[in-house]
């Protein structure tokens, strides 16, 4: 079975700086791995996704991750942080498979706030 | 427009009463999630479904009662609530088991 562990449970960084949200993961096979964020009283959004392939994933709101095997790892990073980037911030892990213990786990969650 | 809907968004409700928490996909998905939220215990998973007529339980299913009878709906039912079930409830739907999932936007149950 997966997990997922996000060491970081909050996070401040003023406005225009960079942004890295750490996320290790553990899984024996090679995983799909996701980052969501949830803005206040909403649901979770997917900011991106890894499949395979290139491991620098693009998503939204020019939000990046890079996969990276040796280290177990699936950092999200933003070159440059705005205000309402604050929100909480999971990383997730899946696999492709059928058995019931392959099934997306979602990490802790890191929440993000911005000073202007 | 597509997505998944929840509803009511908001309820509230007395110890021992029965709620059911709506869930509406318009994607075709085959499978369908609920987790609840809470703080310090982040998204646990109440149920799941890989197609209609098929669900089976997740990490937090005592209390809690779902149906599948149409792919795109997913009803969880809380049968006696507790003031244990007071959360904050999200349906999710995917086209497989282990790929991204689609949220909506949340049902906050409070139990009095």
């Amino acid at each position: 079975a997966q997990s997922v562990t996000q060491p970081d449970i909050h996070i401040t960084v003023s406005e225009g700086a960079s942004l890295e949200l750490r996320c290790n993961y553990s899984y024996g096979a090679t995983p799909y791995l996701f980052w969501y964020v949830q803005s206040p009283g909403q649901g979770l959004q997917l900011l991106l996704k890894y499949f395979s392939g290139d491991t620098l994933v693009q998503g939204i709101k020019g939000f990046e991750a890079e996969f990276k095997r040796s280290q177990s790892s699936f950092n999200l990073r933003k070159p440059s942080v705005h205000w309402s980037d604050a929100a909480e911030y999971f990383c997730a892990v899946g696999a492709d498979s059928k058995t019931s213990y392959d099934k997306v786990i979602f990490g802790p969650g890191t929440s993000l706030s911005v000073i202007p | 427009d597509a997505g998944i809907t929840q509803s009511p968004r908001y309820k509230i409700t007395e110890t021992g009463r029965q709620v059911t928490l709506m869930c509406h996909q318009t994607w075709s998905h085959s499978y369908m999630f609920w987790y609840r939220q809470d703080l310090g215990h982040g998204l646990r998973l109440i149920y799941y479904s890989a197609a209609a007529d098929i669900t089976d339980k997740g990490e937090v299913p005592d209390g809690y009662v779902v149906s599948r009878s149409k792919t795109e709906n997913f009803p969880l039912t809380l049968e006696s609530a507790t003031r244990s079930q007071t959360s904050v409830y999200f349906c999710a739907s995917s086209e497989w088991w282990g790929r991204a999932q689609h949220f909506g936007d949340g049902t906050r149950l409070s139990i009095l």
